[in-house]
């Protein structure tokens, strides 16, 4: 399986500042998947990324609110814009594994909006 | 468009004792299914994971999970309860003409008593 590094594991930030979201994986990746998971909810997909092209956003996901870059086919970043206490919640990046199928998850970004 | 039930929200279950844990999905065709742990404060892991042939799947913590095609179901199951399996869990379902997304569950709380 593939090691997901994801940076930084939590921050508090202010309303209407932005944080940006890091992961690094160890092995190319086709698709990197990025999901958000509001206190005490299931995981929500946010947007698929593929190197080279435009992300792809789901309902209620704006690139406006959430721009994801992918440079290249191991690293992928996104931005929580200008920010509210109602984008509290814990982001994780996703890669589909080469393997067998299967997903694996970074640890997670705690972000706190106060 | 894919979609999974958890119809249980917590499970309270006495260690030793035997646990299972119910998942429905709905999808066209057969779809990739997986089961998640997440511990407080942890990231996901996977359990185990499904896509074709033996409908009994057998995972890692002495965890398994049956297929049944009739009932669209994917429950998990483990026969003797530890305190370390005290955590929230996902089912999840995947399909490669959703463009391999997940869709999760809305996961299951389970408590383990001494």
């Amino acid at each position: 399986s593939a090691v997901i590094s994801q940076k930084p594991s939590r921050d508090i930030c202010q309303r209407g500042t932005s944080l940006t979201i890091q992961c690094q994986v160890d092995s190319q990746v086709t698709m990197m998947f990025w999901y958000r998971q509001q206190p005490g909810q299931s995981l929500t997909l946010i947007a698929t990324a593929n190197q080279g092209s435009e992300a792809t956003y789901e309902s209620g996901f704006v690139i406006d609110k959430f721009p994801i870059s992918r440079p290249n086919l191991t690293f992928s970043t996104l931005t929580v814009s200008n920010m509210s206490p109602e984008d509290s919640s814990i982001y994780l990046c996703s890669v589909e594994d080469a393997g067998p199928r299967g997903y694996t998850f970074g640890s997670g970004t705690r972000l706190t909006v106060v | 468009a894919q979609s999974v039930t958890q119809p249980d929200i917590h499970i309270t279950v006495s260690e030793g004792a035997s646990l299972e844990l119910r998942c429905n999905y709905s999808y066209g065709a057969t779809p990739y299914l997986f089961w998640y742990v997440q511990s407080p404060g942890q990231g996901l892991q996977l359990l185990l994971k499904y896509f074709s042939g033996d409908t009994l799947v057998q995972g890692i913590k002495g965890f398994e999970a049956e297929f049944k095609r009739s009932q669209s179901s994917f429950n998990l199951r483990k026969p003797s309860v530890h305190w370390s399996d005290a955590a929230e869990y996902f089912c999840a379902v995947g399909a490669r003409a959703a463009g391999n997304k997940l869709t999760f569950g809305g996961g299951t709380r389970v408590l383990v008593k001494p």
